[in-house]
């Protein structure tokens, strides 16, 4: 099965700064889905990267997917507290599969 | 609001009782899912249904019995349950094209067994 690694497990940041979180997939990706979660709440899809060097942006986050390293990386700039939750990184194992597998989260927490 | 809808938000239970937990989709999808998400684990995926058909059971104990009677709604019927089950049960919809589009996710019941 895949297994992908998010580092880091948590962080902390200044509101106002940047920060970046890094999804790394022990097998080919064949699609790479961002969420965001609040504690104990359901997962609210961020973005979705299909093809190897493409880029996404929505207001101040962007997604990234470097298809050789078999990663993806998630930066948000400015950081404001609407910012923080765990954020998740999903993808499938095979092309034409069902299901999402997913990492373990990173945890933001955004210090006035 | 996701168009996945999930009841109860909060369950406790003791071991020997016997509860469901429902899922209702509004999005005309025609996939269904359970995910479990244990504190600082990755999510697991326990079932997945696909035109009311399970197509997916990873090894989930008989402890938790799925149930699609159509394509907008999922149960997980739950009995004799022990701690260690205690976690955010999470269903999530999605329309299958070959593959699978992006997932949709409900809030999530928060299930704790004591």
């Amino acid at each position: 099965s895949q297994e992908l690694e998010q580092s880091p497990q948590s962080l902390i940041v200044q509101e106002g700064k940047n920060l970046t979180i890094n999804c790394t997939s022990s097998k080919t990706l064949y699609g790479l889905y961002w969420y965001k979660q609040k504690y104990g709440e359901g997962l609210i899809f961020l973005m979705m990267l299909q093809k190897g060097g493409e880029e996404k942006s929505h207001e101040k986050i962007t997604a990234k997917l470097d298809e050789k390293k078999q990663q993806s990386s998630l930066h948000i700039t400015a950081s404001q507290p609407s910012h923080a939750g765990i954020y998740l990184c999903g993808a499938r194992s095979r092309s034409n599969d069902y299901k999402l597998s997913f990492g373990a989260g990173t945890t933001v927490t955004v210090r006035a | 609001e996701t168009g996945v809808t999930q009841t109860p938000r909060h369950l406790v239970m003791g071991m020997t009782n016997k509860k469901s937990l429902k899922c209702e989709q509004h999005l005309g999808h025609n996939a269904m899912y359970w995910y479990k998400q244990s504190a600082k684990k990755p999510l697991e995926l326990m079932f997945v249904y696909s035109l009311e058909e399970r197509v997916e059971n990873n090894s989930v104990p008989s402890r938790f019995s799925p149930e699609c009677p159509n394509s907008s709604h999922l149960f997980l019927h739950l009995h004799t349950l022990q701690p260690e089950d205690s976690a955010l049960y999470l269903c999530a919809s999605s329309q299958v094209k070959g593959a699978a589009e992006k997932l949709f996710f409900g809030s999530g019941t928060q299930l704790s067994v004591l």
